[in-house]
């Protein structure tokens, strides 16, 4: 049972450059999510989705983009890299009211 | 406002012995959920205890108890008889029943270091 898988792990990024953070969930969840973690901080949420076809802006969208054509998979993608996209990504899924299951991150630099 | 105000960055327990780490939040909805999370030094983010805000008797789970304190807004996390491997950051978040997303706002973390 694979829970969420997110990939690639690390990844380091020059700035302007853009880039497709994967993330894929095999439990039939609706709901997923993308969240940031700064260092020494809490997660902040960028974009998450309902449903297939259904996304919408967390607390810190900009930047970022994602799409969801499948239950499956919510990439999130990152245009123009700046210095304060240095973070760490997660991914979730849950189903409607159950905790959410998270990935085990993407460590991201931009320099 | 903060929504999820954890106030202690930093706590030391010696093994053994029980631990509070503080949770208050801020929310208008009378239906939301309350989480703990920990979060070991290798990254990963691991559920461990939640607690609904009809549900009228603390969440425990194993060593986790949650201390609900509605009145107060309060949800803090208790862990009983700590052990080396309970060194980690943990995380309180809420998710308001209002809102159709389901997403968990995280406060900030306290880290705990369990010595032995």
């Amino acid at each position: 049972n694979a829970g969420v898988t997110q990939t690639p792990k690390f990844r380091i990024l020059k700035i302007g450059q853009s880039m497709t953070l994967q993330c894929a969930q095999d439990m039939n969840h609706n709901y997923m999510y993308w969240y940031r973690q700064d260092p020494g901080m809490g997660l902040k949420l960028i974009y998450y989705s309902v449903g297939a076809g259904i996304t919408d802006k967390g607390e810190v969208p900009n930047g970022y983009n994602v799409s969801r054509s499948t239950t499956e998979d919510f990439p999130l993608r990152l245009e123009l890299a700046a210095p304060s996209q240095t973070s760490v990504y997660f991914c979730a899924s849950s189903p409607s009211n159950s905790p959410l299951h998270f990935g085990n991150g993407t460590r991201l630099t931009v320099t | 406002a903060q929504k999820i105000t954890q106030t202690q960055p930093g706590m030391f327990v010696q093994e053994k012995e029980a631990v509070t780490l503080d949770c208050t939040y801020d929310t208008s909805d009378q239906s939301y959920g309350l989480f703990w999370y920990k979060q070991p030094s290798s990254g990963e983010m691991i559920f461990l205890i939640y607690q609904g805000s009809y549900d009228e008797q603390n969440a425990t789970e194993g060593r986790y108890s949650l201390n609900f304190q509605k009145a107060r807004k309060s949800a803090n996390l208790v862990i009983s008889a700590s052990q080396l491997g309970d060194s980690a950051m943990y995380f309180c978040a809420m998710r308001e029943g209002q809102t159709g997303r389901r997403a968990l706002t995280f406060g900030s973390g306290t880290r705990l270091q369990v010595q032995p």
